[in-house]
């Protein structure tokens, strides 16, 4: 089903340090993950993808790990700067274009 | 990249008029456009599924009367809130895919924020 949070949970992270932010999702059967950045009053910006026959994708100083077993993705952002200060979603689809939401994380990178 | 752009980007309104909202595909086509609503603090919840020449797809509890979608080409879909209420005051953001890159992400326009008084 839809995830609708009542409270964003935060992560703070110093400067310089890796993140990570965790998702589970809901269904068993989606088969794409995505991660979103989302700046106030901004849309979603993509971040990176992976399929469900990958465990792992990396990208520029990002990289996501796929768990199957447990239904958990996580993203990793390496080298933390300011301007990764945003709202992180993961989203999950189902072999269609609907994409489900998770109900995100805030990421502040304290200097 | 592909660029998804929403008009207006921020609309305040008297309760019980009517507002319209655009969402184009600048640099791609289209055939189905995402249209979401998000709470401050909150996740993006689905509402409407737009498909071009045919009839939009609502989410469960998503009234199609209420929030009327019309998709008339490849590059644009329009949202128009109806009789809008303090209630439907919120963050409405539309996405949209390459119609030629089938596994490629939904890219999302930067969103409109309604407010009705």
């Amino acid at each position: 089903g839809e995830s609708v949070g009542l409270h964003l949970p935060t992560l703070s992270v110093q400067e310089g340090d890796n993140s990570i932010i965790n998702c589970a999702y809901s269904n068993s059967a989606s088969d794409y993950f995505i991660w979103y950045k989302q700046e106030s009053g901004k849309g979603p910006q993509f971040i990176i993808d992976i399929r469900s026959n990958m465990d792992k994708r990396q990208g520029q100083r990002v990289t996501v790990l796929l768990n199957k077993t447990v239904k958990h993705l996580s993203l990793q952002i390496a080298a933390t700067q300011p301007g990764d200060s945003a709202v992180y979603f993961c989203a999950e689809s189902l072999g269609t274009y609907k994409y489900i939401f998770g109900t995100g994380t805030r990421l502040k990178v304290l200097a | 990249g592909a660029v998804v752009s929403q008009h207006p980007s921020w609309v305040i309104c008297k309760s019980g008029t009517s507002v319209k909202i655009e969402c184009r595909s600048l640099d791609f086509q289209a055939t189905t456009m995402f249209w979401y609503r998000q709470f401050p603090k909150q996740s993006l919840m689905l509402m409407a599924t737009s498909n071009e020449g045919s009839k939009a797809t609502y989410e469960q509890g998503v009234e199609k009367d209420k929030f009327l979608i019309n998709h008339a080409s490849l590059t644009l879909s329009t949202l128009t809130v109806t009789s809008a209420h303090p209630e439907d005051s919120s963050f409405y953001i539309c996405s949209a895919r390459d119609r030629r890159r089938t596994n490629s992400p939904l890219h999302f326009g930067n969103g409109t924020r309604l407010t009705v008084t």
